[in-house]
């Protein structure tokens, strides 16, 4: 299996502008979670999906943000419009249902700028 | 609200040097720990699970202790080289799938 990917790597983007960013979890995966990654707040959770419905949305800053995870292979997180404190790496991750203790396995981030 | 703690933040040592950083967490209702290491650019990759007091790990040159009486774990790595630079994150499960992580101890090795 190819991990969990995520797309783009890299975005760099205008404050105002709305940016999308995706994920494809592990194949047989049933939980998909986005986090953001900061230097004042270390790795946050921001949203999780089980078997594509959203469970907890507690950690989304506010309504710039949403989360979508039309089917199990594919979800994304969409900030519009976007800020300069947006800023940041978000990870997306997923977990095996088989496996015990809520191991997740993580994707390789995109960096995001707004300037 | 659920807090992991981890120290140092950041720790810079010379090649070849031990070196060991902790994790502090909530001994009560203890379920189990995450280690995750992650290297920049990279995806934070799973060094251990460790669920039962005095538990220890090891993987290669990494180690790993628990003691969840205390609320604690330590993370040891013995003769550290540069490709051990890193920032080290650990993980409690924190209700239903969810995992806290602390803020990390950012690693350097320098050669």
């Amino acid at each position: 299996d190819a991990g969990v990917i995520q797309s783009p790597r890299h975005e760099v983007t205008e404050m105002g502008q709305e940016v999308t960013l995706r994920c494809k979890p592990i194949s047989g995966h049933n939980s998909l979670f986005w986090y953001r990654q900061t230097m004042m707040r270390g790795l946050e959770l921001l949203i999780y999906f089980n078997n594509n419905v959203p469970i907890d949305d507690s950690g989304m800053p506010e309504d710039r943000f949403s989360a979508k995870m039309p089917n199990a292979s594919f979800s994304t997180l969409k900030i519009q419009p976007s800020e300069p404190r947006d800023s940041a790496v978000y990870f997306c991750a997923s977990r095996d249902p088989n496996r015990l203790y809520n191991e997740q396995f993580f994707g390789p981030g995109t960096r995001l700028t707004v300037l | 609200i659920l807090n992991v703690e981890q120290s140092p933040q950041s720790l810079h040592v010379q090649e070849g040097d031990s070196t060991n950083f902790t994790c502090s967490f909530p001994s009560s209702n203890f379920y189990a720990l995450h280690w995750y290491r992650w290297e920049t650019a990279k995806s934070p990759e799973a060094l251990f699970v460790m669920t039962l007091n005095g538990d220890e790990k090891k993987k290669g040159r990494i180690s790993a202790t628990l003691n969840t009486k205390e609320g604690y774990s330590y993370l040891y790595i013995k003769g550290s080289q540069p490709e051990d630079s890193a920032t080290y994150l650990c993980a409690f499960p924190g209700g239903s799938e969810k995992l806290v992580f602390g803020k990390g101890t950012k690693l350097t090795v320098n050669p």
